[in-house]
């Protein structure tokens, strides 16, 4: 099974909307990374955030973890038709292998 | 560009028979991972290489196997293909290995006919 699971499957926003995306886990993680993909494309590195932190920025993107709940959110503000694509959280096994394993995404749409 | 290149893009093949993908790592990078992603599936991981050594396996079928090589790129051979082992085949890199960000490829489309 999935150690990370996205929520909602899918999105469907305005352009200037914020958009939230969730994800949740099941074991302790020593971190957690958002990833982005373009239809049919590779994944591109968004954001890591560090199981002692508790809320990232990096420019429109903000994350944050609870570890008490073992979820993390990724927030987009101001979305742009650009940002349409899947999103996918990835998160190690503090007690076991460290290799990232992806949930299956979120699949925002942002309608211009 | 994340700098790490796939090839080929594209393969179309018949089952029964064998491919090779293959990746080349961002420069510097010493750690290899291959992914499978398909549609019921998601994103799988397959195996991963950390300087020529294998560090880490997923779910990784008997059919395939995969080597790390001295100037680091990587391969992916896919045998005895069946209709199942139609994907997209990502390789991604990371600078170490562990913890670390990871630079995917554009991946390669393979369709089994």
């Amino acid at each position: 099974s999935q150690q990370g699971e996205e929520d909602p499957q899918a999105l469907s926003i305005q352009e200037g909307e914020n958009a939230t995306m969730n994800c949740s886990y099941k074991t302790s993680i020593n971190n957690l990374q958002w990833y982005r993909q373009n239809s049919g494309r590779g994944l591109v590195h968004l954001i890591l955030i560090r199981s002692n932190e508790r809320e990232k920025h990096s420019g429109r993107l903000r994350v944050t973890l609870d570890t008490s709940k073992k979820s993390s959110s990724l927030l987009i503000t101001a979305s742009r038709a650009a940002d349409t694509a899947s999103y996918f959280c990835a998160t190690d096994d503090a007690g076991g292998s460290y290799i990232p394993t992806f949930g299956r995404g979120t699949s925002l749409i942002v309608h211009p | 560009d994340s700098g790490v290149t796939q090839t080929p893009k594209h393969l179309i093949t018949a089952t029964g028979q064998r491919v090779t993908l293959r990746c080349s790592p961002r420069s510097g990078d010493l750690s290899v991972y291959w992914y499978q992603q398909s549609l019921d599936q998601g994103l799988q991981f397959l195996i991963q290489y950390y300087n020529g050594e294998e560090r880490a396996k997923g779910n990784i079928l008997e059919r395939f196997s995969a080597q790390q090589f001295p100037d680091l790129h990587s391969e992916l051979n896919l045998s005895s293909l069946e209709l199942g082992d139609s994907a997209l085949y990502f390789c991604a890199s990371s600078v170490a290995g562990v913890n670390n960000e990871q630079f995917f490829g554009p991946g390669t489309r393979l369709t089994v006919l």
